[in-house]
């Protein structure tokens, strides 16, 4: 399984735009990359999945370059209820054998 | 909304107790996942498993086993508790499909403490 690392943790300001990078440097070709949000005493929730160029939806954008060794999370405007700990995963999502597995994830402090 | 429920938010018992750890989930999803989330460890795969009465070890299966006897319900079993189960226990279900299908949904939690 592909092995990410992003940064332990982020601080940003409310209503500034904050990216979070993962490397994934040994993506395979069938692996999909996704990111799930985490509140405190709540489960992980699904924010957005890509395979390659960018993918957006009303919660957040990700940018996934051509090599895909990497992939931003952009979260535009964020707000105090942003702060979470977020984690990339990366997967042969749908091949119904290969579960996806958690690093520790990156924890964004958003201040007022 | 999928729903997944875990029996309990909260739960305390003692050293070499047998404990069950029950979910539920309601979209009729082939796959389900036990994780436990430690403070600074992130979140650890236990079992899973893709139908009835099937189930694979995740990467920390030691101490723990599952049962799935239907498709909604998931268990997980501690034979004999220790301290050192003591987490926040997660359950997740996805359905088994397309790529964007196999989004894990899950529910709000078990903190087991193990005295």
């Amino acid at each position: 399984l592909a092995k990410t690392t992003q940064p332990i943790s982020m601080d940003s300001y409310e209503g500034q735009e904050v990216n979070i990078t993962c490397s994934h440097n040994n993506i395979a070709t069938n692996d999909y990359i996704t990111w799930y949000q985490q509140f405190p005493s709540q489960g992980p929730r699904f924010i957005i999945q890509g395979y390659k160029t960018k993918v957006t939806n009303e919660v957040a954008s990700l940018f996934i370059p051509a090599d895909r060794k990497s992939s931003t999370l952009s979260l535009p405007r964020v707000s105090l209820s942003d702060t979470a700990v977020y984690y990339c995963l990366v997967g042969d999502i749908g091949s119904g054998n290969t579960p996806l597995v958690f690093g520790k994830g990156t924890r964004l402090s958003v201040i007022a | 909304d999928v729903k997944v429920t875990q029996s309990s938010r909260y739960l305390v018992k003692r050293t070499g107790e047998k404990v069950f750890l029950e979910c539920v989930q309601d979209m009729d999803h082939e796959n389900m996942f036990w994780y436990r989330q430690d403070p600074g460890l992130g979140l650890r795969l236990i079992y899973f498993s893709y139908d009835v009465k099937m189930k694979e070890k995740g990467d920390i299966p030691e101490g723990y086993s599952v049962s799935r006897e239907k498709k909604e319900r998931f268990s997980l079993i501690l034979e004999s508790a220790s301290t050192n189960q003591t987490s926040m226990y997660l359950c997740a279900s996805s359905l088994w499909g397309e790529a964007e299908d196999e989004k894990l949904f899950f529910g709000s939690g078990t903190q087991l403490s193990v005295l």
